[in-house]
């Protein structure tokens, strides 16, 4: 069964911490990607990389950052946490235009 | 940049009824439509995908129409049942690596 697999499902973390989130893939994909999910915005690209160092811009990468050390693991980095990120993290991966399988999900709240 | 219009944000139906979910894209270089379900706590999870040079696809209950020419393609589901209640998104692929998707529909499933 394949996995996409989330850290945390949910966090609590206060203004101002650096916060990581991870997310691990045993599908050997080479593309893995970041969204943030909020009501009636559906889901946002926040950053992507499609190979091993290599990383590039979503669509609101603002206050993230990311880092992908190795194929199977993509994580995403909130330098300064702000209550305005909290929010519902979801990572995919997929290989080229195909199905994207989803973590479960991360509820960041920051207070 | 690419856009998608998904429509409509929430949709109530009868058991046994069907239901139409319909999105708009703007990018004629787009050529693989995804739809995802999203179940309460879980991430989303592909239940359908059509490529642009098919025009309809079914599976079981499940069907994607795809019209390239108005840039459109819908979800229809039928006799629905309760286990079906769930976020449904829409997606196209942009580019090389991006997905974008729709805002997202609610589907309520009345017993």
């Amino acid at each position: 069964d394949v996995k996409v697999t989330q850290s945390s499902r949910y966090l609590v973390k206060r203004t101002g911490e650096k916060v990581f989130l991870e997310c691990v893939q045993d599908m050997d994909h080479e593309n893995m990607f970041w969204y943030r999910q909020d009501p009636g915005l559906g889901l946002r690209l926040i950053y992507f990389s499609y190979d091993v160092k290599m990383k590039e811009k979503g669509d609101i990468p603002e206050g993230y950052s990311v880092s992908r050390e190795k194929k199977e693991r993509f994580s995403l980095i909130l330098e300064s946490a702000s209550t305005n990120q909290t929010s519902m993290y979801l990572c995919a991966s997929r290989s080229g235009a195909t199905e994207a399988f989803f973590g479960q999900g991360t509820r960041l709240t920051v207070v | 940049g690419e856009n998608v219009e998904q429509h409509p944000s929430t949709l109530s139906v009868q058991e046994g009824d069907s239901a139409v979910i319909k999105c708009t894209y703007s990018d004629s270089a787009s050529n693989y439509f995804p739809w995802y379900k999203q179940e309460l706590g879980k991430g989303p999870q592909l239940i359908i995908d059509i490529r642009s040079n098919v025009g309809e696809k079914k599976d079981q209950r499940i069907a994607v129409t795809l019209n390239k020419t108005a840039k459109h393609f819908s979800l229809h589901i039928t006799e629905t049942q309760p286990e079906d209640s769930a976020v449904y998104f829409c997606a196209v692929n942009s580019g090389t690596y991006k997905y974008i998707f729709g805002t997202g529909t609610r589907l309520k499933v009345l017993a």
